[in-house]
């Protein structure tokens, strides 16, 4: 029960195609967050859950992004009708929730290309 | 908009000496601030946070911290070769989500 992990690690798709991304987070990790990181670009925040509560979607870039955390747990990052410039590199993230500057622990990423 | 900036170098220090990494940021009500390390090809990896103002060290490292003038830095000293990497600031603002705003990462070259 190491770190952050995420899969496929590598997900080549097509233009107009759906994927999903996984996310599984530290064990104990009630915060869980999608960034993604383009070729030469910093880290964008994405969305971000907490506990049961409603997620925060306000990094979200289009409504073709969603993403769903099932039983405070995995959560799955759905990306409809990719385009090429949805071409990046996906990180999530988890960390504790409680006070202090709750540091976040990153996943190994999913580097995704759409042709 | 709550912007994060830092010189994307690159820059280059020889091994042995101390390098210094400036980060500056827009919001005054930002709260914490990371520093992450990111390898070519890997997910970035927490090296320290700070959230008081001055100076807080572990071991090689040192951040600095100046809410006055939005400013925190990150100083490593005794450089080796496999401190070369590119380093995020990261800060995480007052309310709002627990997502943190980014800059865009100093590329550090240490040469041997």
């Amino acid at each position: 029960g190491a770190g952050v992990s995420q899969s496929p690690s590598n997900k080549v798709t097509e233009k107009g195609k759906d994927v999903e991304l996984r996310c599984d987070p530290i064990s104990g990790h009630t915060a869980l967050y999608w960034y993604r990181q383009s070729l030469g670009q910093g880290l964008e925040f994405l969305i971000y859950f907490q506990g049961n509560s409603a997620p925060d979607k306000s990094g979200l870039p289009s409504d073709r992004f969603s993403a769903e955390r099932t039983g405070g747990s995995v959560s799955t990052l759905t990306i409809q009708r990719t385009q090429q410039e949805d071409s990046a590199v996906y990180l999530c993230a988890s960390s504790t929730s409680g006070t202090g500057p709750r540091t976040q622990y990153f996943g190994p990423g999913t580097r995704l290309t759409v042709l | 908009q709550k912007e994060v900036e830092q010189n994307s170098g690159p820059l280059s220090v020889p091994e042995g000496a101390i390098a210094s990494l400036n980060c500056t940021y827009s919001d005054r009500g930002s709260q914490s601030f990371f520093w992450y390390r990111q390898y070519s090809g890997k997910s970035p990896e927490l090296i320290m946070f700070i959230y008081s103002n001055g100076d807080k060290e572990d071991g090689r490292f040192t951040a600095q911290l100046n809410k006055a003038s939005q400013y925190v830095s990150l100083l490593i000293r005794d450089s080796q070769p496999s401190d070369s990497a590119t380093y995020l600031c990261a800060v995480k603002h007052r309310g709002g989500a627990d997502g943190l705003t980014f800059g865009k990462g100093t590329h550090l070259i240490i040469q041997p």
